[in-house]
């Protein structure tokens, strides 16, 4: 099978822009769920799908959301973007989003907002 | 509140010493626990994993961990490093938010730098 997909894989916005991150789970995965990384901050949660439906957020302003689509793809798009918004943003996805499943991440997309 | 500490932010070794890695947990319930690796630039691979059981796991690349459930630790042990092990290693439990749906809870990370 062929593992997560994101793109674009890099990406330079300015402050105030919006931008879009696409994430492709595995086949037969249904659960997508987003972290951020930052150097300060380290891996965070962002938010996790199922069945196009978000079961999870993380601590993060209302700027940051996400959609996912019946096909299991998701979406997060970040507005008004801000410099602390640099980070790289990884996808994963599982099964059905249990606790003990093992989640797979994509090689996840690096945005630069300047 | 769930929480995941590795206490080494940095580890350097000699190319055929042994690993280890600490890491310590912070979670009421029986945690599910994981070992992730990241090379530059790269996402996140598994490298194992903990639900229950034997509480000694083996991993790919010759890594396993113990679970010690008496000092919330799961450390990561190699008995050789390689110089391709140099990367950043991640320590993660499996939480239940309040949904009552998944979500992992990374440690800092260790990044681990290997000498010839």
């Amino acid at each position: 099978k062929a593992g997560v997909t994101q793109t674009p894989r890099y990406l330079i916005k300015t402050r105030g822009q919006q931008v879009t991150l696409s994430c492709s789970p595995i086949s037969g995965h249904r659960s997508v769920s987003w972290y951020q990384q930052t150097p300060g901050q380290g891996l965070q949660f962002l938010f996790e799908y199922f069945s196009e439906t978000q079961r999870n957020k993380g601590n993060f302003p209302g700027r940051f959301s996400g959609r996912q689509f019946s096909n299991s793809r998701s979406e997060m798009n970040v507005s008004t973007l801000e410099l602390g918004d640099s980070a790289l943003y990884l996808c994963a996805s599982n099964e059905a989003g249990e606790s003990e499943e093992t989640q797979y991440f994509g090689p996840g997309t690096r945005l630069l907002v300047l | 509140a769930q929480s995941v500490t590795q206490p080494d932010i940095h580890i350097t070794v000699s190319e055929g010493a042994s690993l280890e890695l600490r890491c310590n947990y912070s979670y009421g319930a029986t945690p599910y626990l994981f070992w992730y690796v990241q090379s530059p630039g790269q996402g996140l691979q598994l490298l194992l994993k903990y639900f229950s059981g034997d509480t000694l796991v083996q991993g790919i690349k010759g890594f396993e961990a113990e679970f010690k459930r008496s000092q919330s630790s799961f450390n990561l042990r190699k008995p050789s490093v390689h110089w391709s092990d140099a990367a950043e290693y991640f320590c993660a439990v499996g939480a239940l938010s309040e949904g009552g749906y998944n979500k992992l809870i990374f440690g800092a990370g260790t990044r681990l730098a290997v000498h010839p």
